[in-house]
């Protein structure tokens, strides 16, 4: 059975404290992870797709990276509007689109 | 361009009744997906709709779940009858490929009592 895990569950910066969030994955034929950001009340907004080993994506402060076992989303410099759940999910196997989420770190920066 | 529209946003009724859940996706997508997270769990998936047909149920829990997507539009979720463990958010998603990126609605907040 396909497998998300996300680490840490919770993280606290201080505004501009760069740091990372993983995700690693147990899967059987990668076809595609995605990052999303959620916001309380909403729905989650897609951020990034990385499809191959090597590959990294970057938008604004996030930066997200892709292993065969795990992806990193690096946060520099983040600010209090960076403040969100950050989920990821993997779309895996011969055929199908389900997306497999974890359970995602919830980011707090202070100012 | 509209992102995609649920409703209603939330919804609370007894155990036992019957509740309809409406998804409009992105203009223009053919695929379609429900999502649910139940409370302290992951967001998981229920079914996915290529046009009109239903192209993967795997993840729907049991037959008092009932999806349509009538004309390739937009879609339905009918829960009857609703039980206390049906509670959580129900989430609809669009793209356009296959391996394209799913864009998420906001949601519907079911509660049963």
């Amino acid at each position: 059975e396909d497998q998300v895990t996300q680490s840490p569950e919770a993280l606290r910066l201080q505004e501009g404290e760069s740091s990372s969030l993983n995700c690693s994955y147990t899967v059987s034929g990668l076809r595609g992870l995605f990052w999303y950001r959620q916001d309380p009340g909403k729905g989650p907004e897609f951020l990034f797709t990385l499809y191959s080993a090597g590959e990294e994506k970057e938008k604004e402060r996030l930066k997200a990276t892709l292993t065969k076992k795990e992806s990193f989303l690096h946060i520099t410099a983040p600010k209090p509007e960076d403040s969100a759940t950050y989920l990821c999910a993997v779309q895996a196997g011969l055929y199908g689109n389900k997306l497999v989420f974890g359970a995602g770190t919830i980011l707090r920066v202070k100012s | 361009e509209a992102g995609v529209t649920q409703f209603p946003s939330h919804s609370v009724i007894e155990k036992g009744q019957t509740v309809t859940l409406r998804c409009d996706p992105i203009s223009g997508h053919d695929n379609l997906y429900w999502y649910r997270r139940v409370m302290g769990k992951e967001i998981k998936f229920l079914l996915h709709f290529v046009k009109e047909s239903k192209q993967d149920e795997s993840g729907m829990p049991n037959n008092r779940f009932l999806a349509e997507r009538t004309g390739g539009t937009y879609s339905t979720l009918k829960v009857q009858p609703a039980e206390l463990e049906d509670s959580g958010v129900y989430f609809c998603a669009s793209s356009q490929g296959d391996y394209t990126a799913q864009h998420f609605g906001d949601g519907t907040r079911l509660s049963i009592l």
